[in-house]
């Protein structure tokens, strides 16, 4: 069983939609959560970063970690062409390990 | 601060032909990292380096060597390229103290070995 585990699955979704995003993990371990985004033909560029349980917000984007079942969200609320990436989820123990879900492809239609 | 460089964007190799891919940043960053980025596998780290000096092997470091003889720079050597070292190459960097948490990455090279 990979560590991280995200479905790579392509999600297309109409503009103004809820995108909704998930990853579960087996490491107990791990305690820094974050999730990068990338646009294509460039590199993942950090999101939202956590360390806590629970809801972290920031403008359009909720990022929800439950560590009690190992399983990280991200939201998009009134989703935009211009969120149309791959977002990829990763997490940490803290030393010097970084482990990165597959990614998925998010595609906003107008 | 142009961030994190990496050099070429693209390259071609035949079998057998060694390449170095080179990165550097200008943030003044303790950490420094390599990944590949392969369809269906995600990012997978090939080495790391904590400081100048020091380097260490990540989770796909067969065919692969690196140096860090500055702060600044971390080159990523391909001794013998082996088709299967056909990827897309991020670079990534981080301060002291958050060492993995919050990775600015390059913008990637592509790399293709017929």
């Amino acid at each position: 069983q990979k560590e991280v585990e995200q479905d790579p699955g392509p999600l297309s979704v109409p503009e103004g939609a809820i995108v909704s995003l998930n990853c579960t993990y087996s490491n107990s371990a791990f305690q820094y959560f974050m999730w990068y985004r990338q646009y294509s033909r460039k590199g993942p560029e950090l999101l939202m970063y956590t360390y806590s349980s629970g809801n972290k917000e920031d403008g359009r984007f909720t990022a929800q970690v439950d560590k009690s079942s190992k399983y990280i969200s991200l939201f998009i609320r009134d989703s935009q062409p211009s969120d149309s990436a791959t977002y990829l989820c990763a997490m940490s123990d803290g030393n010097n390990r970084l482990a990165f879900g597959k990614g998925n492809q998010v595609v906003v239609i107008p | 601060n142009a961030g994190v460089t990496q050099t070429p964007k693209f390259q071609v190799l035949k079998t057998g032909q060694s390449m170095t891919l080179q990165c550097a940043q200008d943030m003044n960053h303790e950490y420094m990292s390599w990944y590949r980025q392969d369809p269906g596998m995600g990012l997978r780290l090939i080495h790391y380096s904590v400081g100048a000096g020091i380097t260490d092997q990540g989770e796909v470091p067969n065919g692969y060597n690196v140096s860090r003889s500055t702060t600044e720079d971390f080159p990523l050597r391909l001794l013998s390229a082996a088709p299967s070292q056909t990827s897309v190459y991020f670079c990534a960097s981080s301060k002291k103290g958050q060492l993995d948490e919050k990775l600015f990455f390059g913008s990637g090279t592509q790399l293709s070995v017929l």
